[in-house]
């Protein structure tokens, strides 16, 4: 069974641009979270989907935005970008709300300059 | 709310000896635990969890930990260390509420250097 992918692997963008990630979780899996990984702040939930909706949602500005599809893939908005934002964005699967096993993608790199 | 301190930022250990890695947490009710590894340039592997049950939880690649609820600890074990272990660790916890969905808070990681 092929793992969870992330697109792009690496991103480079502009202060002010918006950038738009992407990740397919483990077919049959229904849950993707997502996960922004820093130096300073280490690992911090974003949000969770579940069946196309957004299941919980962690302390983020309005800027950081998600969305599922039917299909269970998941794409991840970061408006108006800040050089804070640079980090390593990680999508998680599983296959429902409540499992005790996540798998995680390998990461988008975002780099803001 | 729930937190979760990894004590060590880095941990170096000959290879052969044990291996050791430190977390406390702090939360309301019944805890579930993780550990994950993580190698340069890629995401999180899981390693072992506890959820209930047995004390002592053997997961991937030899590591064990072992749950003390009156310590309020979750410690990562390896009897015998590798090179190809070194890598970050992460510690985890999940509110096992159904509303939390499947959140995880996680430690600030301890770098484990492991030398031959």
């Amino acid at each position: 069974k092929a793992g969870v992918t992330q697109t792009p692997r690496y991103l480079i963008k502009t202060r002010g641009q918006q950038v738009t990630l992407s990740c397919s979780p483990i077919s049959g899996h229904r849950s993707v979270s997502w996960y922004q990984q820093t130096p300073g702040q280490g690992l911090q939930f974003l949000f969770e989907y579940f069946s196309e909706t957004q299941r919980n949602k962690g302390n983020f500005p309005g800027r950081f935005s998600g969305r599922q599809f039917s299909n269970s893939r998941s794409e991840m908005n970061v408006s108006t970008l800040e050089l804070g934002d640079s980090a390593l964005y990680l999508c998680a699967s599983s296959t429902r709300i409540g499992s005790y096993e996540q798998y995680f993608g390998p990461g988008t790199r975002l780099t803001v300059t | 709310a729930q937190s979760v301190a990894q004590p060590e930022d880095q941990v170096n250990v000959a290879e052969g000896n044990p291996l050791t890695v430190k977390c406390t947490y702090s939360v309301s009710g019944n805890p579930y635990l993780f550990w994950y590894v993580q190698y340069p340039n890629r995401g999180l592997q899981f390693l072992l969890k506890y959820i209930t049950g047995d004390n002592l939880v053997k997961g991937s690649y030899g590591f064990e930990a072992e749950f003390n609820k009156s310590q309020t600890s979750f410690h990562l074990k390896k009897p015998s260390a590798l090179v190809s272990d070194s890598a970050l660790y992460f510690c985890a916890v999940r509110d096992p509420f159904k509303a939390a969905g499947n959140k995880l808070t996680f430690g600030g990681g301890t770098r484990v250097l492991v030398k031959p």
